[in-house]
């Protein structure tokens, strides 16, 4: 079956300009979350998607982030006026419906560089 | 605060010899333990995990440990083998306000099996 899918791969930009990145999660998984991993760094939690409850963007680095997801599936990662530090790789993931395991489904990621 | 520590960065170790990897973590209200491998350029993937009732699970070459009192997990890997090689993450989550069982990440530890 497909696994959870994001576009682009990689991401050139000059800095100043907007971004958007793409998630599709796995078929019927009710809840997304965005990350991010810096060089050298560990998993940075951005924003979660919980169904159709408020999202919790806890994890949002600035005000030039924000994230939407459409019709409970696909989801957006918006990055506004860019910066050299939002270079990273932005990682996707979806989770299935249910108490279970906590298992986290990610995607491949798509690398950012803002030049 | 880094409520999930992984003190060790990277860790090297012979092909068949037992690979260790440690976790520490601050929050005795976690009650899910998770373990992902991650090779370059890709998603993290899940590879086990671990209830906070039990001190240990079992999957083939690889067993997770829980020492509650400690705060303190490790995943063993044996034997070791070159395909091993990968960045191990240790995860944590906790039924907190909404259903929103978030997991908190460790910033992860570089595994090289040598042949």
């Amino acid at each position: 079956g497909a696994g959870v899918s994001q576009s682009p791969s990689n991401k050139v930009t000059e800095k100043g300009k907007d971004v958007e990145l793409r998630c599709d999660p796995i078929s019927g998984h009710t809840a997304l979350y965005w990350y991010r991993q810096s060089l050298g760094q560990g998993l940075e939690f951005l924003i979660y998607f919980q169904g159709n409850s408020a999202p919790d963007k806890s994890g949002l680095p600035s005000d030039r982030f924000s994230a939407e997801r459409t019709g409970g599936s696909v989801s957006t990662l918006t990055i506004q006026r860019t910066q050299q530090e939002d270079s990273a790789v932005y990682l996707c993931a979806s989770r299935p419906p249910g108490g279970g395991t906590d298992e986290q489904f990610f995607g491949p990621g798509t690398r950012l560089t803002v030049l | 605060d880094q409520q999930v520590k992984q003190n060790s960065p990277s860790l090297s170790v012979q092909e068949g010899r037992i690979s260790i990897l440690n976790c520490d973590y601050t929050n005795s209200m976690f009650d899910y333990f998770l373990w992902y491998k991650k090779y370059p350029a890709e998603g993290p993937t899940f590879l086990i995990s671990i209830s906070s009732i039990k001190d240990k699970n079992e999957d083939g070459r690889f067993t997770v440990f829980l020492n509650k009192s400690a705060k303190h997990l490790s995943l063993h890997i044996v034997p070791s083998q070159p395909g091993d090689s990968a960045v191990y993450f240790c995860a944590a989550s906790r039924y907190n306000a909404g259903n929103n069982r978030k997991l908190i990440w460790g910033l992860g530890t570089s595994l090289a099996v040598n042949p």
